[in-house]
């Protein structure tokens, strides 16, 4: 079966600093990978997403991910934390075309992202 | 296009009552999902579906049915309300090819509150 652990519920970074969202899949072979954004009262918009192709993936915002499927890790990161940043992110895995999971989303528990003045 | 739209935005049900959350997509996307999110547990995946007449249990599946009928519709259905089933619910959709997903798109959420 598929999962996913976010590490850390909460990150707090100052405006400026280097932004790092952990997550990490289960998965028996390489899934697709997905980082979904949140902002207070809305609903959820796609950052960014692995699915094929060059495993260092450019999103919206500034963001950037990296599969790595020797660690089973695809964790999210931004050089420069801005104060608009400041949301919960989510990280996501879904089977490959083909696969049992094809077509089934399954998510993290999600980590706040506090950006400081 | 309209994307995911769901119906309606609010809804106070008793406890016992039945009801259908609505969500239709306009991008003939194969794939459609519904989840609920709970503070303190991300999103839940209840019910799915990979194409018309398909559908699958997802992690919470207990109390809500789905049909999938056409590519555009996939409604949820609250059989016997409970307050455990306060919750905002969102409907999703997305395809699949040889090159890759397209990425789940969601609609803007049901606020359920079970009273």
């Amino acid at each position: 079966a598929q999962s996913v652990t976010q590490l850390g519920s909460h990150v707090s970074v100052s405006e400026g600093a280097l932004v790092l969202l952990r997550c990490n899949y289960s998965s028996s072979v390489p899934p697709y990978l997905f980082w979904y954004v949140q902002y207070p009262n809305q609903g959820l918009q796609l950052l960014l997403k692995y699915t094929t192709g060059a495993t260092l993936v450019k999103g919206i915002n500034g963001f950037e991910a990296e599969f790595k499927k020797s660690e089973t890790s695809f964790h999210l990161t931004k050089p420069s934390a801005h104060m608009s940043d400041a949301a919960e992110y989510f990280c996501a895995v879904s089977g490959r075309l083909g696969s049992s999971n094809t077509g089934k989303l399954i998510f993290g528990q999600g980590t706040t992202l506090q950006v400081k003045p | 296009n309209a994307g995911v739209t769901q119906t309606p935005k609010f809804q106070v049900l008793k406890t016992g009552q039945s009801m259908t959350l609505q969500c239709a997509q306009d991008m003939n996307h194969e794939y459609m999902s519904w989840y609920r999110q709970d503070p303190g547990m991300g999103l839940r995946l209840i019910h799915y579906s990979v194409g018309a007449g398909i559908t699958d249990q997802g992690e919470v599946p207990n109390g809500y049915n789905v049909s999938r009928s056409t590519t555009e519709d996939f409604p949820l259905r609250l059989l016997s309300a409970a307050p455990s089933q306060t919750s905002v619910y969102f409907c999703a959709s997305s395809y699949t090819s040889g090159t890759g997903s397209s990425g789940y798109t969601f609609g803007s959420g049901t606020r359920l509150t079970v009273v």
